[in-house]
């Protein structure tokens, strides 16, 4: 079965544009959760997506923003991009919402987005 | 308020010699607790998880690790280190499926090199 997949894995970007990352769960996942790394901050939550909803949301500014389509792939939105957001971006796959249990959230490999 | 803090922000150990890493955590619901490993340039994966159950959890690769409510500690321990163990190792807290606790929060990372 394959893993979860992360598009693009290289982004670099400038200040003020716009990106958008895209994820693919493992087939059968219906949840997709997002976290951001960074050598400050480590990895943050920054939101988790189920049948197309937003359940939950890290504590991250509006410019972040994402969504879930009907095959449960997902894709996450940064606007007015910061040097601040250059960091790793990755994207975990479950069977269903929430940790534990059988529910092991499953990674990509990210995608590492340097803002210039 | 869920968090956790792993001790050490980098360990190196030998080639044979046993690996201890150390993770505390803070939860006010029953926690369910995790290690991933991520090696460079990659997601995270799944070392071990701790659920309900035996307090003892063995992973793969060799390695365990052992739930203490008393201490509020989930150390991960290896016998013998391998060069392949080289990596960074996180550790991570979540409530119950289903709760609003349901997203992991993880520590700072503990960076574990091998020498030969």
């Amino acid at each position: 079965k394959a893993g979860v997949t992360q598009t693009p894995r290289y982004l670099i970007k400038t200040r003020g544009q716009q990106v958008t990352l895209s994820c693919s769960p493992i087939s059968g996942h219906r949840s997709v959760s997002w976290y951001q790394q960074t050598p400050g901050q480590g990895l943050q939550f920054l939101f988790e997506y189920f049948s197309e909803t937003q359940r939950n949301k890290g504590n991250f500014p509006g410019r972040f923003s994402g969504r879930q389509f009907s095959n449960s792939r997902s894709e996450m939105n940064v606007s007015t991009l910061e040097l601040g957001d250059s960091a790793l971006y990755l994207c975990a796959s479950s069977l269903v919402p929430g940790q534990g249990g059988t529910d092991t959230q499953y990674f990509g490999p990210g995608t590492r987005l340097t803002v210039l | 308020a869920q968090s956790v803090t792993q001790l050490g922000s980098h360990v190196s150990v030998s080639e044979g010699a046993l690996v201890l890493l150390r993770c505390n955590y803070s939860s006010s619901v029953p926690p369910y607790l995790f290690w991933y490993v991520q090696y460079p340039n990659q997601g995270l994966q799944l070392l071990l998880k701790y659920t309900t159950g035996a307090t003892l959890v063995k992973g793969i690769n060799g390695f365990e690790a052992e739930f203490k409510k008393s201490e509020t500690s989930f150390h991960l321990t290896k016998p013998s280190a391998h060069m392949s163990d080289a990596a960074e190792y996180f550790c991570a807290v979540s409530g119950p499926p289903g709760g609003s606790q349901g997203n992991l929060i993880f520590g700072k990372g503990t960076k574990l090199s091998v020498k030969p």
